[in-house]
């Protein structure tokens, strides 16, 4: 099956500071990438839909100036979380696709995040 | 290395039950979730196991047996929205999610 990658798996950081987190389809081209965000033990919440190219399309509520992604390639995109603060302590995950909407994501590892 | 193992596909009559089965290997275990990803929309969580036994929801079930490596998640009184693909991830020793590649539930009248 296809393979999606993320980097860092865990980052801890002081408030204040950005994140950037890395998510990569390894064997196969990825037009569009998902960037979800998930609580303890809560749903998976999709934060923004990006497509390569373009710019990021964000869910309600969240902030596009705060959650910067770029999607630069078809195998990279971008998360970067800017001035980090407690309440962005969260699991972070990505998701890729290939193809239309009717094709299967797959589902990074996630990256976990504390921002003290 | 780590594994997650879920029937590809599997089809239901409308109003029956069933039960999707999950088995995992992993580095560690922080507990079991299931998904329910109608195509072409972001995946919903259906629910979280971290203990032996049944968690009832609903219309939905999920099982976990940690000694085994298995957990089911099952449906009752099927509707055809339940058409969808269901995804079983488990949390490893370091919190990373190991994802279950999904079963596809077609749901026949």
């Amino acid at each position: 099956g296809a393979v999606v990658s993320q980097h860092p798996s865990r980052v801890i950081c002081k408030s204040g500071t950005s994140v950037k987190i890395e998510c990569r389809s390894l064997d196969f081209q990825a037009t569009t990438m998902f960037w979800y965000r998930q609580f303890p033990k809560q749903s998976l919440m999709l934060m923004a839909t990006s497509n390569e190219g373009s710019k990021a399309t964000y869910e309600q509520g969240v902030e596009k100036d705060k959650f910067l992604i770029n999607h630069a390639s078809l195998t990279l995109s971008t998360l970067t979380v800017t001035s980090a603060h407690p309440e962005d302590s969260s699991f972070y995950i990505c998701s890729a696709r290939s193809g239309g909407s009717q094709e299967t994501q797959y589902f990074g590892p996630g990256t976990r995040l504390l921002v003290l | 290395g780590q594994n997650i193992d879920q029937p590809t596909e599997m089809t239901a009559t409308e109003g029956a039950i069933v039960q999707i089965n999950c088995t995992y290997q992993t580095s560690g275990f922080n507990g079991l979730f299931w998904y329910q990803q109608h195509a072409g929309e972001a995946p919903t969580f259906l629910s979280y196991n971290v203990l032996d036994g049944l968690e009832e929801k609903g219309r939905f079930s999920s099982f976990l047996s940690r000694s085994k490596g298995y957990s089911y998640l099952l449906l009752k009184e099927l509707q055809m929205k339940d058409s969808a693909s269901y995804l079983c991830a488990v949390m490893d020793s370091n919190y990373q999610l190991i994802w279950g590649a999904g079963t596809k539930l077609i749901i026949k009248p």
